[in-house]
């Protein structure tokens, strides 16, 4: 089935400094790439959809200045968290839409630990 | 705006007996809800799912039915065993195009020996 690498799957930064979330389609090629974050106790929230060769999309609310995707490649897109703040701590996760993975084709990275300090 | 409530936030149930969560969605032109299992610092497992073609899906001990007209759907596990406990989540295609994929608030099940 399909499968969509995430990594890292923790890290730990210290404030101002910036982190690139990786998430690679293994087997399929991701023409859509969903960004989620996740606060503890809390619900998988989307901030962003990013589509292989366009700009990204954002959900409102969302610093497309802070939160930087990118999707050059079919199977690649990353989450870079610029200038973190401890705010910024969180569970990201991406999920891609597939037209042959499980679930009617949403297949989700095994998330990301940020700890900003 | 567009969005999927789910309700209870937590469900605490002895050992055997069944569990039921419920959601609403506001877009009518969603066409899949599917149901997702959640441990702590892991990521979603799709645990069962349903097209809008259909009004009921059941697979062993989970069920899940769906009203479109009502615009709800809802997970129905019997049976419940310790390791049914997880916080579940239902989720539906929002806007853009039917693909951005919209999650509940979720809910803590407990199941209690």
């Amino acid at each position: 089935g399909a499968v969509v690498s995430q990594h890292p799957s923790r890290v730990i930064c210290k404030s101002g400094t910036s982190v690139k979330i990786e998430c690679r389609s293994l087997d399929f090629q991701a023409t859509t790439m969903f960004w989620y974050r996740q606060f503890p106790k809390q619900s998988l929230m989307l901030m962003a959809t990013s589509n292989e060769g366009s700009k990204a999309t954002y959900e409102q609310g969302v610093e497309k200045d802070k939160f930087l995707i990118n999707h050059a490649s079919l199977t690649l897109s990353t989450l870079t968290v610029t200038s973190a703040h401890p705010e910024d701590s969180s569970f990201y996760i991406c999920s891609a839409k597939t037209d042959s993975g499980q679930g009617n084709g949403y297949t989700f990275g095994s998330g990301t630990r940020l700890t900003v300090v | 705006g567009e969005n999927v409530e789910q309700h209870p936030s937590t469900l605490s149930v002895q050992e055997g007996d069944s569990a039921v969560i419920k959601c609403t969605y506001s877009d009518s032109a969603s066409n899949y809800f599917p149901w997702y299992k959640q441990e702590l610092g892991k990521r979603p497992q799709l645990i069962i799912d349903i097209r809008s073609n259909v009004g009921e899906k059941k697979d062993q001990r989970i069920a899940v039915t769906l009203n479109k007209t009502a615009k709800h759907f809802s997970l129905h596990i019997t049976e419940t065993q310790p390791e049914d406990s997880a916080v579940y989540f239902c989720a539906a295609p929002l806007g853009g195009g039917g693909n951005k994929l919209t999650f509940g608030t979720g809910t803590q099940l407990k199941v209690e020996l």
